[in-house]
């Protein structure tokens, strides 16, 4: 299995809501990561988890809630998110060590209303 | 800071032609550097890696330090290569992406 799995493929939800984009990946990685990628924009780093640990975060609002259970599986938990959130938001995972290619999942196309 | 920069928004080609798509780099160490591809409704995937020099679909890039550029060519382009492309550069963890370049190649 050399995918990264992401659920829903798409999300609309009301600015006041509570909800979580999922990851999954079986191929041993250790690092994932949430990107944000807005339309015709390259992606943009979001959170990088090591080891089920948070390592990075890119000075991301706190309306966005990353989450990493296990070494299998990442989420990424939002609340009262605002309309220039919308974008697609992209998982990743790779191993966990310098120069290795990073695999990405589908995406989730999240629309804020 | 690391940066990735991608001149060209979009370029067109015929099928046959040559194809470069530029990209630099700003970094002060040992660059890692890839080219991404995402084809129309599809996700983002490796297209190849300058440490492992490899060719990809016809596809080759090559390092170079003085000029700190990556740039990814293709001595004869086919419809099917029409994607957008992203250069990107691999330090601590981060992926730095350029802006990405779109290749249309016409028939």
């Amino acid at each position: 299995d050399t995918e990264v799995t992401q659920t829903p493929k798409h999300l609309v939800m009301g600015m006041t809501n509570k909800k979580s984009l999922k990851c999954e990946q079986h191929m041993g990685h250790r690092a994932m990561y949430w990107y944000k990628q807005k339309a015709k924009k390259p992606p943009e780093l979001m959170f990088v988890y090591s080891y089920e640990k948070l390592s990075i975060n890119e000075s991301v609002p706190s309306r966005f809630s990353p989450e990493c259970p296990n070494s299998s599986l990442l989420n990424l938990h939002l609340h009262a998110l605002q309309p220039e959130d919308s974008a697609l938001y992209l998982c990743a995972s790779s191993l966990d060590r310098p120069n290795t290619e990073a695999f990405f999942g589908q995406g989730t196309r999240l629309t804020v209303v | 800071a690391q940066r990735v920069t991608q001149p060209e928004k979009l370029l067109s080609v015929f099928k046959g032609a040559p194809v470069e798509l530029k990209c630099n780099y700003s970094y002060s160490g040992s660059p890692e550097l890839f080219w991404y591809v995402q084809y129309s409704r599809q996700r983002l995937q490796l297209l190849l890696r300058h440490i492992s020099r490899e060719s990809i679909k016809g596809f080759t890039a090559d390092l170079n330090k003085g000029e700190t550029s990556f740039h990814l060519k293709k001595p004869f382009a086919q419809e099917e290569d029409s994607a957008m492309y992203y250069c990107a550069l691999e330090y601590r963890y981060k992926f730095y992406f350029g802006s990405g370049t779109k290749l249309n190649v016409k028939p």
